[in-house]
């Protein structure tokens, strides 16, 4: 059963418009998210992060939104560019699971030029 | 200095073989980690280390041993692999809820 899902593998914005990649957990014991992004056979960059007591948290162009009742995030790009192009994987944590984080599938990002 | 070292980069073992990944972190983080990553699939964990002690091993192989030597140090001795163990191998460390991964390890069992 996954934990965290992420039902679009992939997404295809035009250069400068706004990326929006979407998240959904199922265990209400999460109270910290974390967007990664990845590159081939590059490990994962962290990009952005929330903690469950905030709904909204803004780094340059990126901006990620929590919506707890409906336990779903969503990660907005915007400007997107060109150099976006990679797999965004949201990952999820919790106190009382230690250092246990749980990762999505992920979604493929193409910024076409 | 928000690194994460691995080495070596790329690595191509016999199952008869025994090698070592290296893992290295000078952040002073107490947690680190072993994951395992398939193409196209999301990082999938295999050991967690909490003060140079194991805590977390996901139901792993014994043909996966881990080792943390000291605070910013993590080794993963790999022995009598299947083809099937061929993946991105990557290491991460985390102080908080935060963690910081390495570049990877991209492993090829012959």
């Amino acid at each position: 059963d996954q934990q965290v899902k992420q039902n679009s593998p992939s997404l295809s914005v035009q250069e400068g418009r706004i990326s929006i990649l979407n998240c959904d957990y199922t265990n209400s014991m999460f109270d910290y998210f974390l967007w990664y992004k990845k590159y081939p056979a590059e490990g994962p960059t962290f990009l952005i992060s929330i903690s469950s007591i905030k709904d909204k948290n803004e780094d340059g162009r990126f901006t990620v939104f929590l919506n707890k009742s409906a336990k779903h995030l969503s990660l907005h790009i915007v400007p997107s560019q060109p150099g976006d192009s990679a797999v965004y994987f949201c990952a999820a944590s919790a106190r009382n699971y230690g250092q246990n984080f749980v990762f999505g599938p992920g979604t493929r990002l193409s910024v076409l030029p | 200095d928000t690194e994460v070292t691995q080495t070596p980069k790329h690595l191509v073992m016999g199952m008869t073989n025994k090698k070592s990944l290296k893992c290295e972190q000078h952040m002073g983080h107490r947690a680190m980690y072993w994951y395992k990553q398939k193409a196209k699939k999301p990082p999938e964990l295999m050991f967690v280390y909490s003060y140079e002690k194991l805590s977390i091993n996901e139901s792993v192989p014994s043909r996966f041993s881990p080792e943390c030597p000291n605070s910013s140090l993590l080794n993963l001795h790999l022995h009598a692999l299947q083809p099937e163990d061929s993946a991105l191998y990557l290491c991460a460390s985390s102080q908080g809820p935060l963690q910081y991964f390495g570049p990877g390890t991209r492993l090829t069992v012959l």
